[in-house]
């Protein structure tokens, strides 16, 4: 799979919109930008993913480069709840494959 | 949709016990199960994939007979974290997916994480 690079921590104002970058300069034509959250001491929850187009659902928008190097994560009302370590990871479409988890994005939103 | 719960939440374990951690997915079969481990501040490591029926694969670097795992159902994986140690303390979470059927609010081609083990040995 792809490597991803993320910033590891950013801060957000709560109510504001929250846009975490990532690299994946490196990313093959059947892979795809996979979003996973991680709140404290919690397991992983799945955010979003996406191939090339830009996608959008209940929790959060994706926003994937033409070039598809690279993508953003928006949450657009963040929350205190949002605040967790976000992980961006590139992987083909099959979820029988394993995760591979980089640093992530350490996410703190302030009131 | 999709649940995977993991028991105990929480262990304390004195060192050269053994500790057993069971995953389940509670509304769903699992054909897949994938056993991660994560130190404090550091991001998840995967250590062994689990598939129904068949022996775990396990990753580089973690023995196989001290981190016993046992998928002997689509709904249970268990790990066995034999003659435990200080450096064993960690956070285990599992995730499991399924290839059997697809739910009708859930894409198929997510995993599904349980909260996590903490285990602290002594």
């Amino acid at each position: 799979d792809a490597k991803t690079t993320q910033p590891p921590s950013m801060d957000c104002a709560e109510g504001r919109a929250a846009n975490l970058p990532c690299n994946h300069s490196t990313i093959s034509g059947n892979e795809y930008v996979y979003w996973y959250r991680q709140i404290h001491s919690q397991g992983p929850q799945y955010i979003i993913h996406g191939l090339k187009n830009n996608e959008t659902n209940e929790m959060a928008s994706l926003i994937i480069t033409e070039d598809r190097k690279s993508s953003t994560l928006i949450l657009p009302h963040a929350t205190l709840r949002d605040t967790a370590v976000y992980y961006c990871i590139v992987r083909v479409n099959n979820a029988g494959n394993m995760l591979t988890f980089g640093g992530g994005t350490r996410l703190m939103v302030k009131p | 949709g999709a649940v995977v719960s993991q028991h105990p939440s929480w262990v304390i374990c004195k060192s050269g016990t053994s500790v057993k951690i069971e995953c389940r997915s509670l509304d769903f079969q699992a054909t897949t199960m994938f056993w991660y481990r994560q130190f404090p501040k550091q991001s998840l490591m995967l250590m062994a994939t689990s598939n129904e029926g068949s022996k775990a694969t396990y990753e580089q670097g973690v023995e196989k007979d001290k981190f016993l795992i046992n998928h002997a159902s689509l709904t249970l994986s268990t790990l066995t974290v034999t003659s435990a140690h200080p450096e064993d303390s960690s956070f285990y979470i599992c995730s499991a997916f399924s290839l059997l059927g697809i739910l009708s609010s859930v894409s198929y081609n997510e995993q599904f994480f349980g909260p996590g083990t903490r285990l602290t040995v002594l």
